[in-house]
């Protein structure tokens, strides 16, 4: 079965650019996150869909983060306009939404802001 | 602000010894639990979930969780240095399955 897809792996841009990472969930799973990580914050979450609705957007860092989920099978995080302390790791992860399923992470985007 | 936090480490053993990680929870209504195991420059791998008291082994691993004292551990039995990697623990955020994840453990396997 194919996992959580992810795309870019690697971005690397210049201040100021829009950044857009993309996600493909497990076909089937109905929650979707983004999650951020760095060494000196560990794994952050950033906003999460369930049935393609955002829930919870607390961890957006400021305005230059917006997220859509326009279907079941896609989802986009974009940084306009990104900053070098946006440099991190990002990671997509789904879930079906039962009692006690986990959540599967894809292989993340690693972005770098000059 | 509900909070899960694990030592950083690292946690050194040598090859065959157990592994113990543990994580504290702030939260006391979490009613899951899991173990996740990061590789350098990879992602989160799911290796365990618990979410009633007491134990729950898989091969070399082990989940340990006690509710009332908001504790959760893993043991890792028979060390390789494979297993050399950095565990984080996430509990359920008590809505949607959104999880709050510890900062890590980083576990090194001394052959």
């Amino acid at each position: 079965d194919a996992g959580v897809i992810q795309s870019p792996r690697h971005e690397v841009t210049e201040m100021g650019q829009e950044v857009t990472l993309r996600c493909k969930p497990i076909s089937g799973h109905n929650s979707l996150f983004w999650y951020r990580q760095t060494m000196m914050r560990g794994l952050e979450l950033l906003i999460y869909f369930n049935n393609n609705v955002p829930i919870d957007d607390s961890g957006m860092p400021e305005d230059r983060f917006s997220a859509k989920m326009p279907n079941a099978s896609f989802s986009t995080l974009k940084i306009q306009p990104s900053e070098p302390r946006d440099s991190a790791v990002y990671f997509c992860a789904s879930r079906l939404d039962r009692r006690y399923q986990p959540q599967h992470f894809g292989d993340g985007t690693r972005l770098s802001i000059l | 602000q509900k909070e899960v936090e694990q030592n950083s480490g690292p946690l050194s053993v040598p090859e065959g010894a157990i592994a113990s990680l543990n994580c504290t929870y702030s939260d006391r209504g979490s009613q899951s639990f899991f173990w996740y195991r990061q590789y350098s420059g990879k992602s989160p791998e799911l290796i365990m979930f618990i979410y009633s008291n007491g134990d729950k082994e898989d091969g070399r691993f082990t989940a340990q969780l006690n509710k009332a004292s908001q504790y959760v551990s893993l043991l890792i039995r028979d060390s390789q240095p494979s297993d050399s990697a950095t565990y984080l623990c996430a509990v359920d955020g008590g809505s949607q399955g959104n999880l709050i994840f510890g900062k890590g453990t980083k576990l090194s396997v001394k052959p």
